[in-house]
């Protein structure tokens, strides 16, 4: 069965920190990444998505995708208490552009305390 | 519209009820996508379907729960005669090419 596995947390930063989620997945063949952030009682939010092998910046948020290790990760920098959530990695194990079914992870509890 | 559009938003049903959940997706997105996500889980699939045709139905649990799109826009998820275990958060997501954007969810709760 194809899984996403990421570590529930809780995870919990000081305010101003840099905050690392991580995800792995088993499917070697899979091309298109995600990180969604879901406040509690809230529907998940795309913020960002991620293709090739490397980094992507975006704000404070940089993704990072090693295809080798089956391993992608969500840097958040400069953490605030609004970023408080729980964090769902998603992987499309179709061709990329197939508009293929998302495999999610259980989630990653982020806390960022004042 | 500007985004997913779901509705109704809760949904208290009966054992042995049937209820109708239904999803607007976004304008000009041939994708649509229902995902069931139980408390403190990660969205499941459901079904998926492009334009009106329903290509992959595998994540439906049970020959109780169907889901149409018959004219490539809104769908309908439905589920008959519901038991306790379909209690869970019903969310419908569109897309036009790799990114998937939701809608606020149904939240369905069989008593």
């Amino acid at each position: 069965q194809k899984e996403v596995e990421q570590n529930s947390g809780p995870l919990s930063v000081p305010e101003g920190a840099i905050a690392s989620l991580n995800c792995t997945y088993s499917d070697r063949g899979s091309q298109s990444f995600f990180w969604y952030r879901q406040y509690s009682g809230k529907s998940p939010e795309l913020i960002m998505s991620i293709y090739s092998n490397g980094d992507k910046e975006d704000g404070r948020f940089t993704a990072q995708l090693n295809k080798a290790s089956q391993y992608v990760s969500l840097l958040i920098r400069d953490s605030q208490p609004s970023d408080s959530a729980t964090y769902l990695c998603a992987v499309n194990m179709g061709a990329r552009g197939s508009n293929y079914k998302l495999t999610f992870g259980k989630g990653t509890l982020l806390t960022v305390n004042p | 519209g500007a985004g997913v559009s779901q509705s109704p938003r809760y949904k208290v049903a009966k054992r042995g009820q049937d209820v109708a959940l239904r999803c607007d997706p976004i304008s000009g997105h041939v994708s649509l996508f229902w995902y069931q996500q139980a408390l403190g889980q990660g969205p499941e699939f459901l079904t998926y379907f492009q334009n009106e045709a329903q290509l992959d139905k595998s994540g439906l649990p049970s020959d109780r729960f169907f889901a149409e799109r018959p004219e490539g826009s809104v769908s309908t998820l439905k589920i008959q005669r519901t038991q306790q275990e379909d209690s869970a958060v019903y969310l419908c997501a569109s897309s036009l090419s790799d990114e998937a954007f939701f809608g606020q969810g149904t939240r369905l709760t069989v008593v």
